[in-house]
Formats: structure tokens, sequence, C-alpha cells
């Protein structure tokens, strides 16, 4: 069974760039999930990709974007890169769409550490 | 907004000695996961709580929920070096979202 894998594991980018980050989900796993975690807290949910469309979001600007494949695997996209978006961004897959999914847990992978600077 | 709220942030103990952390919130949620994420790497889920009053053991790691379903506890026994990390408690957002909202964390280190 192979892990929710994230590429790259470190960034730096400049104010103003553009970014994508790569998630590969979880074998069997259909639901990518992508979080933020600034330094010193918890992950903030920023939304979920779910058959290929975006099935929730959280309290995040438009600049923050994302893609589904046929495969699972998922992208993020930010745009106009702030200085406040440097942290570490977590991918988590689970299985939904199905009665015994319903409590499917997340599995995260290791995350990708973007700097702004 | 849902907020869940853990105490105390941080924590140094030495190995062997006990330790409760806590995560509390003003709302009611139907379930409660907690997880630890070690440094460079993503949160691992722990246990999942479901019920109001629940008490669940992972060796010896004890979990509580609340009979409110409004907070839960994280008991550790004789602690190990092992048991370093951030330990995180997370609810699910609104229905319909199948996204969690996570507390701050509570960093514990424990000294050999």
């Amino acid at each position: 069974e192979t892990g929710v894998t994230q590429s790259p594991t470190h960034l730096i980018k400049t104010r103003g760039q553009q970014v994508t980050l790569r998630c590969s989900s979880q074998s069997g796993h259909n639901t990518v999930s992508w979080y933020q975690q600034a330094l010193g807290q918890g992950p903030q949910f920023i939304f979920q990709y779910y058959r290929e469309e975006e099935n929730g979001r959280g309290n995040f600007p438009p600049r923050f974007s994302g893609l589904q494949f046929p495969n699972y695997s998922s992208e993020l996209n930010v745009n106009a890169l702030e200085l406040d978006d440097s942290a570490l961004y977590l991918c988590a897959s689970s299985l939904a769409g199905t009665v015994s999914s319903y409590n499917s847990p997340l599995h995260f992978g290791n995350g990708t550490r973007l700097t702004v600077t | 907004t849902q907020l869940l709220e853990q105490s105390p942030q941080f924590l140094s103990i030495q190995e062997g000695e006990n330790l409760t952390v806590y995560c509390n919130s003003s709302s009611v949620f139907s379930s409660l996961q907690w997880y630890r994420q070690e440094p460079g790497e993503g949160p691992v889920l722990l246990v999942t709580v479901v019920t109001g009053g629940e008490v669940k053991k992972l060796k010896r790691l004890t979990f509580q929920f609340g009979d409110a379903r409004k907070d839960s506890s994280l008991h550790i026994t004789a602690a190990q070096p092992g048991d370093t990390g951030l330990y995180l408690c997370a609810a699910p957002m609104d229905t319909g979202r199948r996204a969690l909202t996570f507390g701050s964390g509570t960093r514990l280190q424990v000294q050999p």
C-alpha cells in the first residue's frame, strides 16, 4: 500500500510569484484535502476534491486553487504569493462515497514547506 | 466558527512522568480525533472518539471524550522519549464538508 506523497519537500519563492504543489493520494483513496499549517499552529482546511471537483472550501482567497486528476492525484496552486503564505502545506487522502467510508480517516503526507521571501 | 483550544501549549517532562493534555470547545461535536505530528512529518491519527463519556486506551495513552461532547483529554502514563511530538485534536467541520478543524496543538518534549 503506497502512502500519500507530496512534492517538492521544500520550496522558496518570492512575493508575487506563483507556486504549484503536488500530491499523490494513497492507493484506493478517491478524496484529497489540502491544509495549511503555519509555524506553531494546527493545520487549517483549504479545500477538498472529490471526483475531480472542489467539494468544500475553507476561508482561503480565490488565489488558492486546485485540481484533482482522474488518478486522484491533486495539485494546489497559489497565485500572487504573500509573505504570510509561508507555511507547511499538507495533503491528506481518504475514501468517500460509500456507507462504509463515512468515517474514513485522513492519511496525511509529510507536506511541502513553502517559504516566501 | 468552531474553535478547539488545546492546553498546555508546551510541556517538557522527564521520562517516566505522567501527563494530561486537554482539548476544549464551546461547540458540540459528533466525534473528535487525536493526532500526533513529529518534526518533518504529517499528522498521524491516534484515535477517534464518538460517544460522550467514551474512554479509549492505546497502550500507555488514554483518551476521553467529554459527556457533552465538547471536550476531550489525552493522558499519557510513564512518558517515553518516543512520545515527543505535537499532539493535535481535530473535529469535523460543518456537515457536508468532510473536513477537519484542528486545535493549535500541545508540543510535548520528553527528556530521557
